[in-house]
């Protein structure tokens, strides 16, 4: 099991950007994927989730409207894109698996609370910069 | 400033004994499960604990967590020099609707 990113990425402020995060090993559309952004120098956040068997996006209220998440289960990918990057948008980007098991995760109940972060891909770059 | 507080650094001499808090309230840590993350030095985070005090395979014993009211603890035990690396607690806030991370403690190895 594990998640590929795709490489780093320069930018220059304005510009789209679209960064990718291949599944293997695993029935990609059938788990959650998420995006964790980690700014230079600083922790970890959620940026939010996407379910790729139907494309079901969850974003958490400090990334909705300034990222899109998209998935294509037909090559087990996921995307996190901007339409428009700003030098805040500098940071590391990971993807990560969404993953349970039993008791927390059952065929009746499987809440996405009862989830943790497993495998994580490598990492993608960017830096944002005139 | 994040939901959930962890110290931001620790400093541990080998073979010795640190623990880490984690401190939230009742819509995070206190109805949820906690798991820990390991984030080596130039890597990406890797599972470290997850469901509050259960270990991933591969990972060894002397790691381990728990989990009290609102709070919890990554506890490592024998430290060694490989143990050097940034630790995150995480957690389900309900009021959030999503994970939330604490701010991350650099454990040293002395």
């Amino acid at each position: 099991v594990q998640l590929v990113q795709s490489g780093a990425e320069v930018k220059k402020p304005g510009e789209s950007l679209k960064i990718s995060c291949k599944g293997s090993g695993y029935s990609f559309s059938g788990y959650w994927t998420v995006w964790v952004r980690q700014m230079p120098g600083k922790g970890l956040e959620w940026m939010g989730s996407i379910y790729p068997d139907n494309s079901e996006t969850r974003y958490s209220p400090s990334f909705q409207g300034q990222v899109t998440f998209s998935a294509d289960k037909s090559i087990s990918t996921a995307y996190l894109q901007w339409s428009s990057l700003k030098a805040s948008d500098t940071a590391m980007y990971y993807c990560a698996r969404l993953s349970s098991s039993p008791p927390y995760c059952t065929t009746t109940s499987c809440p996405m609370k009862n989830h943790w972060f497993d495998p994580w891909g490598q990492g993608t770059v960017v830096t944002v910069s005139s | 400033q994040s939901v959930v507080t962890q110290p931001p650094s620790a400093s541990v001499t080998p073979g010795q004994r640190v623990a880490i808090s984690c401190s939230g309230s009742s819509s995070n840590i206190g109805s949820n499960i906690v798991n820990w993350y390991q984030q080596l030095p130039g890597t990406a985070p890797k599972l470290l604990i997850y469901a509050n005090n259960q270990r991933p395979s591969g990972v060894p014993d002397r790691f381990s967590g728990s989990k009290s009211g609102t709070s919890a603890s990554l506890a490592i035990s024998g430290l060694q020099s490989e143990d050097e690396a940034d630790y995150y607690c995480a957690t389900w806030d309900d009021g959030l609707h999503g994970w939330v991370f604490g701010g991350g403690t650099k454990v040293t190895v002395l």
